[in-house]
């Protein structure tokens, strides 16, 4: 199984500011996904990060408030811009093996914007 | 549009009952996951289902698939308190993104 980790663990930040979390995984993946869990709700994914080509947005999620980048096969980076209270969520950053179709998630991010 | 419902949603039951949750989904995938997530903890893969039929066992829990219903169960046999948690059907409509039912949240009293 893939290990995940994901920096910060948690932060409270300031409404307006950005945030940047970083996912690292312990072996080389194709394809990395971040996933928001709003308090109290399931999950949605926000977006796909493409190793060497541009994340891939789902509906409702743009690049100019959550950039994403995939510098290389085991690491990721979500920023979460200008944030608003709405933004207080779990993020998680998730991924698939290629060999079993597992799909883990890491400890996730609790951000809380005041 | 894909869409995934599970229920239900809340379910308190004593233990050493048995119950099952249900996850529907809207259109044809090929992968079906439950997961399990504890209180302020990140999610747990319990099982993967990818074929018509399949039955996965691991201790008290059983899922299984039913693809032409579109249609997966979690059975909890003999419940023990140790089970309680939320737990999530997803479903892959391709490209390994997943789809998430929206959870049912477990209680098991002793």
């Amino acid at each position: 199984s893939a290990v995940i980790s994901q920096k910060p663990s948690r932060d409270i930040c300031q409404r307006g500011t950005s945030l940047t979390i970083q996912c690292q995984v312990d072996s080389q993946v194709t394809m990395m996904f971040w996933y928001r869990q709003q308090p109290g709700q399931s999950l949605t994914l926000i977006a796909t990060a493409n190793q060497g080509s541009e994340a891939t947005y789902e509906s409702g999620f743009v690049i100019d408030k959550f950039p994403i980048s995939r510098p290389n096969l085991t690491f990721s980076t979500l920023t979460v811009s200008n944030m608003s209270p709405e933004d207080s969520s779990i993020y998680l950053c998730s991924v698939v093996s290629d060999s079993s179709y597992e799909q883990y998630f890491g400890p996730g991010t609790r951000l809380t914007v005041t | 549009e894909l869409k995934v419902e599970q229920n239900p949603l809340f379910l308190s039951m004593q233990e050493g009952k048995n119950y099952t949750i249900y996850c529907n989904y809207s259109t044809t995938s090929d992968r079906l996951y439950w997961y399990r997530q504890d209180p302020g903890k990140s999610l747990e893969s319990l099982f993967v289902l990818l074929s018509n039929g399949a039955v996965k066992q691991e201790g008290r829990l059983m899922a299984s698939l039913d693809t032409k219903a579109r249609l997966s169960t979690l059975h909890i046999t003999a419940a023990v308190h140790d089970l309680s948690a939320t737990y999530f059907c997803a479903v892959g409509p391709g490209a390994q993104k997943l789809v998430f039912g929206q959870g049912t949240r477990l209680t098991i009293n002793p």
